[in-house]
């Protein structure tokens, strides 16, 4: 049973323009929610997160946006630039998980130039 | 400041092999997390380790795999004998401690067992 899921496989955007990656959550009792962005090859790097107790985190042009009552979460990167290409994993994560990040399947995004 | 360093990068072995993989965490980090990543089941935790006490293991798959923390900048991961269907990337991670939920994650082991 997936507790965290990205429905969308991939994305596609003009640069300059706002992407808006979603993802859905089940267990009421994750507490903290993560982004994290991966390039070919490489390991998945953090990029922003958010406690349940907020409902929106910005860092430069990332911003996530948390609604806890839908139990869904999304990254907005506003402008978006061919560099963001890359596949993004939200996590979610409490003490009710023991501190276990739960990842969602990912969500390719290509910024076209 | 370097980040988790993993070796090898890449490993081919062929079947009933054994194969180990290592993984020093970012120094001062006391909480270590094994990952593996398929394309059938994404990414998925398999063990971690707090302050090199092993605290969860309920994700390895089965007995043939075993992870060890002998001291805080270094862990094995091993798969004794290497089956095709372990062919997956596996992936290392710190963080500061459990309750700081960021981790960061080394560049992976690419693992090909024919």
């Amino acid at each position: 049973d997936q507790q965290v899921k990205q429905n969308s496989p991939s994305l596609s955007v003009q640069e300059g323009r706002i992407s808006i990656l979603n993802c859905d959550y089940t267990n009421s009792m994750f507490d903290y929610f993560l982004w994290y962005k991966k390039y070919p090859a490489e390991g998945p790097t953090f990029l922003i997160s958010i406690s349940s107790i907020k409902d929106k985190n910005e860092d430069g042009r990332f911003t996530v946006f948390l609604n806890k009552s839908a139990k869904h979460l999304s990254l907005h990167i506003v402008p978006s630039q061919p560099g963001d290409s890359a596949v993004y994993f939200c996590a979610a994560s409490g003490t009710d998980s023991s501190y276990k990040l739960i990842f969602g399947s990912g969500t390719r995004l290509l910024v076209r130039p | 400041d370097a980040g988790v360093i993993q070796s090898p990068r890449h490993e081919v072995t062929e079947m009933g092999q054994e194969v180990t993989l290592r993984c020093k965490p970012i120094s001062g980090h006391n909480s270590l997390f094994w990952y593996r990543q398929t394309m059938m089941r994404g990414l998925e935790l398999l063990i971690y380790f707090n302050n090199n006490v092993p605290i969860d293991d309920s994700g390895m798959p089965e007995d043939r795999f075993s992870a060890k923390m002998p001291n805080a900048s270094f862990s094995t991961l091993k798969i004794q004998p290497s089956e095709p269907r372990d062919s997956a990337v596996y992936f290392c991670a710190s963080s500061t401690s459990l309750a700081t939920y960021e981790q960061y994650f080394g560049p992976g082991t690419r693992l090909t067992v024919t």
